[in-house]
């Protein structure tokens, strides 16, 4: 199977304006987390979303936010870039079967804000 | 909300030798513990996990300990190689919530 995949891979954005970024997960993966990772901060969780619905969301403005598609693609879109929104953004799924709880990370999209 | 310490922050080995690395957690709900590798410019690659219901695993030259009572949980290398070099971060959650909570990650160095 194909792993997770995110587009873009890398982003420079300046100040103001707003990003779109996506994760198609694993086939049959119906649950999409999002991760910000940075040097200060660490790995911290933003979101998930399960059946096109959020239904965990971590510590982070209302400027982040959400998607999922109905083929658990997922997108995340951040708005009024603050330059401490630079950073790598990895999405990861899992397969939620009731079973396994593992969570399989994409390459991360790698945000640059000038 | 969880709350995931990790020591130490850096970690240098000779090859051969083992290599520890404890992160501890206060939420007495986690009950899922993965640890995730991560290589330079690469993505997080889970190498092990645990569940609260087990109290160690092993996983060839890997193994992770959990003392549910101390909240507490341990990685343990050993024969450690070249390959090993890697930032590893410890992670906890409750099983299902696909919400976890990272460590603030462990540089290992291996040293040939």
């Amino acid at each position: 199977k194909a792993g997770v995949t995110q587009t873009p891979r890398y982003l420079i954005k300046t100040r103001g304006q707003q990003v779109t970024l996506s994760c198609s997960p694993i086939s049959g993966h119906r649950s999409v987390s999002w991760y910000q990772q940075t040097p200060g901060q660490g790995l911290q969780f933003l979101f998930e979303y399960f059946s096109e619905t959020q239904r965990n969301k971590g510590n982070f403005p209302g400027r982040f936010s959400g998607r999922q598609f109905s083929n658990s693609r997922s997108e995340m879109n951040v708005s009024t870039l603050e330059l401490g929104d630079s950073a790598l953004y990895l999405c990861a799924s899992s397969i939620e079967d009731g079973r396994q709880e593992t969570q399989y990370f994409g390459p991360g999209t790698r945000l640059l804000v000038l | 909300g969880e709350n995931v310490e990790q020591h130490p922050s850096t970690l240098s080995v000779q090859e051969g030798d083992s290599a520890v690395i404890k992160c501890t957690y206060s939420d007495s709900a986690s009950n899922y513990f993965p640890w995730y590798k991560q290589e330079l410019g690469k993505r997080p690659q889970l190498i092990i996990d645990i569940r609260s219901n087990v109290g160690e695993k092993k996983d060839q030259r890997i193994a992770v300990t959990l003392n549910k009572t101390a909240k507490h949980f341990s990685l343990h290398i050993t024969e450690t190689q070249p390959e090993d070099s890697a930032v590893y971060f410890c992670a906890a959650s409750r099983a299902g919530a696909n919400n976890l909570f990272f460590g603030t990650g462990t540089r290992l160095t291996v040293i040939p």
